[in-house]
C-alpha cells in the first residue's frame, strides 16, 4: 500500500510564475489536507477538502492561492503569481474519516 | 479556532538522559493529541497519540501525558539515543466533529538535540 504521494519533490519557479503541486492519498482515504511549513517553522494548516469538496479553507490566503481534489486523479494545489515569501515546503496529508494522518514527503517550492 | 503553544522550541540533551517537551492548547473541544517526528528534510511522521479518555499513554521509551482540565499535554522520551535527535511536534484536534475532518493544528515544534 503506497503511500501518500507528491510530485513535484523540488519546484523551481520566477516570480509571477504558477506553481502547482499534486498530491495522491492513501489508498481508502478519502480526507486530503495541505499544509506549509516554512524553513525552521511548523506545519501551518492550509486547507482540508474531500472528493470534490473543499471542507475548510481557513488556512488558505485570500489570493493566488486555490486547491482542489477533483473525482478522478489527485488533489492539486495551486499558486498564481508565486512570490518569494511563497517559498516553503508543501505537506500534503490524507486520512479516513477521524484517523491517523499521513504525511506525505512534501513538495519544495522555490522562488527566485 | 484551536490554538497550541509548545516549549521548549530547542532541547539539547545528554544521551541516555529524558527529555520533556510540553505542549498546551485552547479548544476544549479538542480530544486527540499526536505526536509527530520530523527529521531534517522528511515528512512528519507519528510517533504517538492519545485521547482523551485517557490520562497516560506508553511505548517502550516514548510516553504522552495529558491533563484536560489545565489542557495540557507532555511528550516524555527516556534513555535518549542520538537517532532520537529531530524536531517534534505536538497536535491537537476535535476528531469525531464531522465538520472538522482530523484537521490538526500544530504546536510550533522543540528542536531536540542528543549528544553522544
Amino acid at each position: 500500500n503506497a503511500g501518500v504521494m507528491q510530485n513535484p519533490r523540488h519546484l523551481v519557479r520566477r516570480r509571477g510564475q504558477e506553481a502547482r503541486l499534486r498530491c495522491s492519498p492513501m489508498k481508502g482515504h478519502s480526507h486530503v489536507y495541505w499544509y506549509r511549513q516554512l524553513p525552521e517553522e511548523g506545519l501551518k494548516f492550509m486547507v482540508y477538502l474531500q472528493k470534490e469538496n473543499i471542507i475548510d479553507e481557513s488556512g488558505m490566503p485570500k489570493e493566488r492561492f486555490s486547491a482542489e481534489f477533483p473525482k478522478e486523479g489527485p488533489s492539486i494545489l495551486r499558486i498564481q503569481q508565486v512570490v518569494r515569501g511563497d517559498s516553503a515546503a508543501y505537506f500534503c496529508a490524507s486520512s479516513r474519516d477521524t484517523g491517523e494522518l499521513f504525511f506525505g514527503e512534501g513538495s519544495r517550492l522555490t522562488v527566485l | 479556532g484551536e490554538n497550541v503553544e509548545q516549549h521548549p522550541s530547542t532541547l539539547s540533551v545528554q544521551e541516555g538522559d529524558s527529555a520533556v517537551i510540553k505542549c498546551t492548547y485552547s479548544d476544549s473541544a479538542s480530544n486527540y493529541f499526536p505526536w509527530y517526528k520530523q527529521e531534517l528534510g522528511k515528512r512528519p511522521q507519528l510517533i504517538i497519540d492519545i485521547r482523551s479518555n485517557v490520562g497516560e499513554k506508553k511505548d517502550q521509551r516514548i510516553a504522552v501525558t495529558l491533563n484536560k482540565t489545565a489542557k495540557h499535554f507532555s511528550l516524555h522520551i527516556t534513555e535518549t539515543q542520538p537517532e532520537d535527535s529531530a524536531v517534534y511536534f505536538c497536535a491537537a484536534t476535535p476528531s469525531g466533529i464531522k465538520a472538522a475532518g482530523n484537521k490538526l493544528t500544530f504546536g510550533g515544534g522543540t528542536r531536540v538535540l542528543v549528544k553522544p
